[in-house]
């Protein structure tokens, strides 16, 4: 199995609602990704997760919480949106070892979940 | 740190014409090198990389692309192009650490004209 599923595929929601994304992989990957991508635009890093553990945090506002509830999974958790967080976000994953020296761990992204927020 | 520009936003091609997606690259330490491919309403699929070794990268579907370090560049050719390449093409950067994040392009359309 060498791919990375999101759920939902589309997502409509409130500024005051809350919603998750959710990100799910078997390869027995140990890094996981969150990217958000608007229109046009190549995608933009938010969150690495290496071992579980929150690794990087490209400052991304607080109304988005990642979660790592295990090594397979990847959650994002939406509150408080504004219509300009509306943009497909991409979930990734690699292996997460130290790379041999000229390898590279190469991400596998996920179909993406469109988000709109009205 | 490093940096992508690819040189063309848009580029229309005629089914099975030749075509050459442009990319340049900056960076004061030696970095990998990929092109990822994005079909509409899907997320992004590596269509070929760099990492070391010979310069001429084959790829999936046809893509190859050649590495000039003299020229930075990473410019992506396929001979003859089908209606089905229709997508975003995306050049990405990463240094050589582990940790080192990828940088991708502003992407460039390929627009299959039939």
């Amino acid at each position: 199995d060498t791919e990375v599923t999101q759920t939902p595929k589309h997502l409509v929601m409130g500024m005051t609602n809350k919603k998750s994304l959710k990100c799910e992989q078997h390869m027995g990957h140990r890094a996981m990704y969150w990217y958000k991508q608007k229109a046009k635009k190549p995608p933009e890093l938010m969150f690495v997760y290496s071992y579980e553990k929150l690794s990087i945090n490209e400052s991304v506002p607080s109304r988005f919480s990642p979660e790592c509830p295990n090594s397979s999974l990847l959650n994002l958790h939406l509150h408080a949106l504004q219509p300009e967080d509306s943009a497909l976000y991409l979930c990734a994953s690699s292996q997460g070892r130290r790379p041999l020296r000229n390898s590279y761990n190469e991400q596998f992204f996920g179909p993406g979940t469109r988000l709109t927020v009205l | 740190a490093q940096s992508v520009t690819q040189l063309d936003s848009q580029v229309p091609v005629f089914e099975e014409a030749p075509v050459e997606l442009r990319c340049n690259y900056s960076s004061s330490v030696s970095v990998y090198l990929f092109w990822y491919v994005q079909y509409p309403n899907q997320g992004l699929q590596l269509l070929l990389k760099y990492l070391s070794g010979s310069t001429l990268v084959k790829g999936i579907n046809g893509f190859e692309a050649e590495f000039n370090k003299s020229q930075t560049s990473f410019h992506l050719r396929k001979p003859s192009v089908h209606i089905s390449d229709t997508a975003e093409y995306f050049c990405a950067v990463t240094g050589r650490n582990r940790d080192d994040k990828i940088i991708f392009g502003k992407g460039t359309r390929l627009h299959i004209l039939p």
